[in-house]
């Protein structure tokens, strides 16, 4: 099974709403990573967790907070979003991020609109 | 620094033509590659890797890509265009002991019927 699943697939929140993306597999993946991804545009790396350890952060702001309760899981928590934040958000996981050559595997996606 | 360049943001072709999507890559140390394919309002699926095996690598759905050093290419190519491969396609680059796979800018493929 190379699933990962993501929930909700679609969120509509204002300003100043708080809310909370998740991302699960069973694929025994040791490294998780949140993705957010604009129109006709790559995806653009968020969070990576190895070992259920926050390993990178690429500059993201604090109204964006990742969480990893354990190895099967990852949360975003969304709070004080902007409307440009509106985007497809991706999930995805790899066996091991030690190994250059371990794939990752992608979840569906949310679809975020920030009103 | 790694890096790959897709050229062509938009293919088309015709149903049953040969699709070529383009990919070339910047590494310094030996590439893992790889081709994704997104259909709309979902998931990157992941189409095939190089990982410093076989340069001919095959695929899901009949696709294939090369690796070729000289040339710093990593090029997708299927045979016969369904419609059903209308998609966006990246192409993607990392290497041993990264934390991150860099992706392509993407490119539209558009079938016709």
């Amino acid at each position: 099974d190379t699933e990962v699943t993501q929930t909700p697939k679609h969120l509509v929140m204002g300003m100043t709403n708080k809310k909370s993306l998740k991302c699960e597999q069973h694929m025994g993946h040791r490294a998780m990573y949140w993705y957010k991804q604009k129109a006709k545009k790559p995806p653009e790396l968020m969070f990576v967790y190895s070992y259920e350890k926050l390993s990178i952060n690429e500059s993201v702001p604090s109204r964006f907070s990742p969480e990893c309760p354990n190895s099967s899981l990852l949360n975003l928590h969304l709070h004080a979003l902007q409307p440009e934040d509106s985007a497809l958000y991706l999930c995805a996981s790899s066996q091991d991020l030690r190994g250059g050559s371990y794939e990752q595997y992608f979840g569906p996606g949310t679809r975020l609109t920030v009103t | 620094a790694q890096s790959v360049t897709q050229l062509g943001s938009h293919v088309s072709v015709s149903e049953g033509a040969l699709v070529l999507l383009r990919c070339n890559y910047s590494s310094s140390v030996p590439p893992y590659l790889f081709w994704y394919v997104q259909y709309p309002n979902q998931g990157l699926q992941l189409l095939l890797k190089y990982t410093s095996a076989a340069t001919l690598v095959k695929g899901i759905n009949g696709f294939e890509a090369e690796f070729k050093k000289s040339e710093t290419s990593f090029h997708l190519t299927k045979p016969s265009a369904h419609m059903s491969d209308a998609a966006e396609y990246f192409c993607a680059v990392t290497h041993t002991g990264a934390n991150n796979l860099f992706f392509g800018t993407g490119t539209r493929l558009t079938v016709i019927p």
